[in-house]
């Protein structure tokens, strides 16, 4: 099984902050990089899936980075707000390509 | 919109029993997938398929077995429930090309499984 690692697990942050977070993967193999938001009582919805090496993605306020070298990706979240309280999860292939492996995510709530 | 969905929010059952978690999505989508969340362990994949008729295990198939009759119903079966299988199940489903998973999965809204 694929080790995915993400970190912090869980982070507080006040309204407006900005923050960031990782996800580690092996860099062998790679194919591409999917990043979810997982809203308490909702389904997991996609965020991005990033496939080249040095790719960077934005949608709103959130960005991400992928570095297929060294086996990592960066979720930045700029001026966050409540809303953004979710669980951000990162999910690379497996070895086989036909399958995702996810990481346990990151717990972001955002104080008003 | 993709829709996924899943035949019952909440489902309690005795240990024993035989399961059926229905997933139906209505996007023509090739691939489909159940997994389990628990608390600390993130989304583990329980099976795949690629295709009608088509499955393959995922990281913790033990206990469970899975039916995709036609492309859009995907069907996870427990045989004999246990209460080590009180969960939270989701389905989801994506586009499928050459086996290289860079379409995004669309989940259905997940069934909470209690096993007494």
């Amino acid at each position: 099984i694929l080790n995915v690692e993400q970190s912090p697990q869980s982070l507080h942050v006040q309204e407006g902050d900005s923050t960031n977070f990782t996800c580690s993967f092996p860099s062998s193999n790679f194919y591409a990089l999917h990043w979810y938001r997982w809203e308490t009582a909702k389904s997991p919805e996609a965020l991005f899936v990033m496939t080249l090496n040095g790719d960077e993605k934005k949608k709103g306020r959130i960005s991400a980075t992928l570095n297929t070298k060294e086996g990592y990706s960066y979720l930045y979240i700029k001026g966050s707000q409540p809303e953004d309280s979710a669980t951000y999860l990162c999910a690379p292939p497996q070895g086989s390509a036909r399958q995702l492996t996810f990481g346990s995510g990151t717990q972001l709530t955002v104080l008003p | 919109d993709v829709k996924v969905t899943q035949s019952s929010r909440y489902l309690v059952k005795r240990t024993g029993e035989k399961v059926f978690l229905e997933c139906v999505q209505d996007m023509d989508h090739e691939n489909m997938f159940w997994y389990r969340q628990d608390p600390g362990l993130g989304l583990r994949l329980i099976y795949f398929s690629y295709d009608v008729k088509m499955k393959e295990k995922g990281d913790i198939p033990e206990g469970y077995s899975v039916s995709r009759e036609k492309k859009e119903r995907f069907s996870l079966i427990l045989e004999s429930a246990s209460t080590n299988q009180t969960s939270m199940y989701l389905c989801a489903s994506s586009l499928r090309l050459a086996g290289v998973p860079i379409y995004e999965q669309y989940f259905g809204p997940g069934t909470r499984l209690t096993v007494t």
